[in-house]
């Protein structure tokens, strides 16, 4: 079984504070995502990395960065949070190559206020 | 743009009944296409998937179909129960600089009523 962990069910964060969101998988995946999920949006998704030390932007970019040093950990960073990022945070993985199924983290609702 | 569009946002079923959710998609290059069924506090759990090689897919009571002509693929449920009740996500993959992603439609959430 895929286990996909993340550091924080919920989190409340002061406007402008720097915020880290951990994503731990133990599944050996090549590939790692960071999407957010808001009521009548769906997933959308922020930043991917398909390799160690490597990163892409997805669809909504701004205002996060994310780091990969290692094959099973992804961070996703809020430089200076602000109230539009109050939102539910998942983490996907995917094994890679000609395998795209994604396998979710449990989820952090993060608070900005 | 990348898109997928997901139909309708909200349904609502007896037990028993059948549901269907439509998506369609932008890109004719798209070749996965997963549903995602994500219960309330809980995490989005893939239910079933298809491949464009491929026109339909059952697994018990549930099936998908795909019409790659007209872009879209629907999720469908048979003899529905309460458990059945959740939100319900379709994705379609796009290449984005040489890597596959998946672009979600907005979810569907599906009640059903004993």
């Amino acid at each position: 079984d895929v286990k996909v962990t993340q550091s924080s069910r919920y989190l409340v964060k002061r406007t402008g504070e720097k915020v880290f969101l951990e994503c731990v998988q133990d599944m050996d995946h090549e590939n790692m995502f960071w999407y957010r999920q808001d009521p009548g949006l769906g997933l959308r998704l922020i930043y991917f990395s398909y390799d160690v030390k490597m990163k892409e932007k997805g669809d909504i970019p701004e205002g996060y960065s994310v780091s990969r040093e290692k094959k099973e950990r992804f961070s996703l960073i809020l430089e200076s949070a602000s109230t539009n990022q109050t939102s539910m945070y998942l983490c996907a993985t995917a094994p890679g190559g000609a395998r795209y199924e994604q396998y979710f983290g449990p989820g952090t609702r993060l608070t900005v206020t | 743009g990348e898109n997928v569009e997901q139909h309708p946002s909200t349904l609502s079923v007896q037990e028993g009944d059948s549901a269907v959710i439509k998506c369609t998609y932008s890109d004719s290059a798209s070749n996965y296409f997963p549903w995602y069924k994500q219960e309330l506090g809980k995490r989005p759990q893939l239910i079933i998937d298809i491949r464009s090689n491929v026109g339909e897919k059952k697994d018990q009571r549930i099936a998908v179909t795909l019409n790659k002509t007209a872009k879209h693929f629907s999720l469908h449920i048979t003899e529905t129960q309460p458990e059945d009740s959740a939100v319900y996500f379709c994705a379609a993959s796009f290449l984005s600089g040489g890597y596959n992603k998946l672009i979600f439609g907005a979810g569907t959430r599906l009640a059903v009523h004993p």
